[in-house]
């Protein structure tokens, strides 16, 4: 079984600063998707940023990196120039990759409270 | 679009009684996922259905739960009898598969309050 783990229940940062948020993940997969979700109070989930393993290359949208270290089984989220709108709770997510024509389920970290300070 | 659509947004009820979430998936989608968010055990997917067949339901936690796609467009997920513990926030989210990004479009969520 898959298991995800996100290590800092709470962050804070500056506005216009910059802000890492970690994850680790354990499997026996070799082929897999990593996902990073905002989920603001609102409660909506929003899909931040994706990253396929077979890909080196580390994904990035606009402010939103991440470096995806494949053998330390690491996928940490930095946001650049932090606004207020990035408060919210951040959950890092598996998704194996097989069988895609009946879907896969994802699995959730506990995630991470992140206020931005103005 | 609309996106997923989830009713009721909020549900309180008591102890015993039945309780019924609705779910309208994205037009288009063939995968819609049932996941549950408590603080004690986060975020966790309940059962999984592809093309309105039940996928995976090895994340119902028992009997008094069940979940049904009768069609494309409309799936629900029952509990009977409820019970205090069952308070969570419950989303629904969707997604065309095979694709080539794999995103679930999550809805606004329930929340159910059981006294």
């Amino acid at each position: 079984a898959q298991t995800v783990t996100q290590s800092q229940p709470e962050m804070s940062v500056q506005e216009a600063e910059t802000v890492t948020l970690s994850c680790t993940y354990d499997t026996s997969e070799s082929n897999y998707y990593l996902f990073w979700y905002k989920q603001p109070p609102s409660r909506q989930m929003i899909l931040v940023i994706r990253q396929e393993a077979y890909k080196q290359q580390n994904a990035t949208e606009n402010r939103f990196s991440v470096n995806f270290q494949k053998a330390a089984k690491s996928f940490s989220l930095k946001i650049s120039d932090s606004q207020l709108g990035d408060t919210a709770m951040y959950f890092c997510a598996f998704m194996k990759h097989e069988a895609m024509e009946y879907g896969n389920k994802l699995v959730f970290g506990a995630g991470t409270i992140l206020r931005v300070k103005s | 679009d609309a996106g997923v659509i989830q009713s009721p947004r909020h549900e309180v009820t008591e102890m015993g009684q039945e309780v019924t979430l609705r779910c309208k998936p994205i037009s288009g989608h063939n995968s819609l996922f049932w996941y549950r968010q408590t603080m004690m055990r986060g975020l966790e997917l309940l059962i999984y259905f592809n093309n309105n067949v039940p996928i995976d339901d090895s994340g119902m936690p028992e009997d008094r739960f069940s979940a049904k796609m009768p069609n494309a467009s409309f799936s629900t997920l029952k509990i009977q009898p409820s019970e205090p513990r069952d308070s969570a926030v419950y989303f629904c989210a969707s997604s065309f598969l095979p694709s080539g990004n794999n995103e679930q479009f999550f809805g606004p969520g329930t929340r159910l309050t059981v006294l």
